[in-house]
């Protein structure tokens, strides 16, 4: 069974500091990876996507990919309260249509 | 408004029931997925389908089952056999599996 590894925190980054996540995966002929926010009670909505090696930059948040090391990372700039919430990392299977997720990180960001 | 619908929000289940929750997306999507998520957890994959009459099990499939008999609709059956259904389940869909899912906002499944 594929697997997406993501430490589950609760990760504590006080206010305007850099929050940084990650994730690894077990699939290597994945090409397609995704961060997902999810707030308490509400559907996760994307944070970013990316495809190739390397970053992805998109406002505060700064995707990292590496595919031979089979990690993907979130970092998150001049955190803010609105911040905290639930990450889920995501990764399409190579091999079919399924979209495994992570079991997320609880991103907490102090005042 | 183009998205995804899901009904009821709240769905209560007795022992032994089937329950059937409801799943339609206007956004002319070809694949669907319906994914269980327990609290604290992640997302895990039930059941997906990438075009009419044609669906896969996902990781944890048992005591589920799904239909796909029209483009706009993906409903999810939680059979009896499902000894722990209590869980939040949500449903999405996509144009292309490479490209982001789309959410639905979710049923709180639980057990009288």
């Amino acid at each position: 069974q594929k697997e997406v590894e993501q430490n589950s925190g609760p990760l504590s980054v006080p206010e305007g500091a850099i929050a940084s996540l990650n994730c690894t995966y077990s699939d290597r002929g994945s090409q397609s990876f995704f961060w997902y926010r999810q707030y308490s009670g509400k559907s996760p909505e994307l944070i970013m996507s990316i495809y190739s090696n390397g970053d992805k930059e998109d406002g505060r948040f700064t995707a990292q990919l590496n595919k031979a090391s089979q990690y993907v990372s979130l970092l998150i700039r001049d955190s803010q309260p609105s911040d905290s919430a639930t990450y889920l990392c995501a990764v399409k299977d190579s091999s079919a249509s399924k979209i495994i997720f992570g079991s997320g990180t609880r991103l907490s960001i102090r005042p | 408004d183009g998205g995804i619908t899901q009904s009821p929000k709240y769905l209560f289940r007795k022992e032994g029931q089937n329950v059937t929750l409801s799943c339609e997306q206007n956004l002319n999507h070809d694949a669907m997925y319906w994914y269980r998520q327990d609290p604290g957890q992640g997302l895990r994959l039930i059941y997906y389908s990438q075009i009419v009459n044609d669906f896969q099990k996902g990781d944890i499939a048992e005591g589920y089952s799904v239909s796909r008999e029209k483009k706009e609709s993906f409903p999810l059956t939680v059979t009896s056999a499902q000894k722990n259904p209590t869980a939040f389940y949500l449903c999405a869909s996509t144009r292309d599996p490479n490209e982001k899912l789309f959410f639905g906002s979710g049923t709180q499944l639980s057990v009288l």
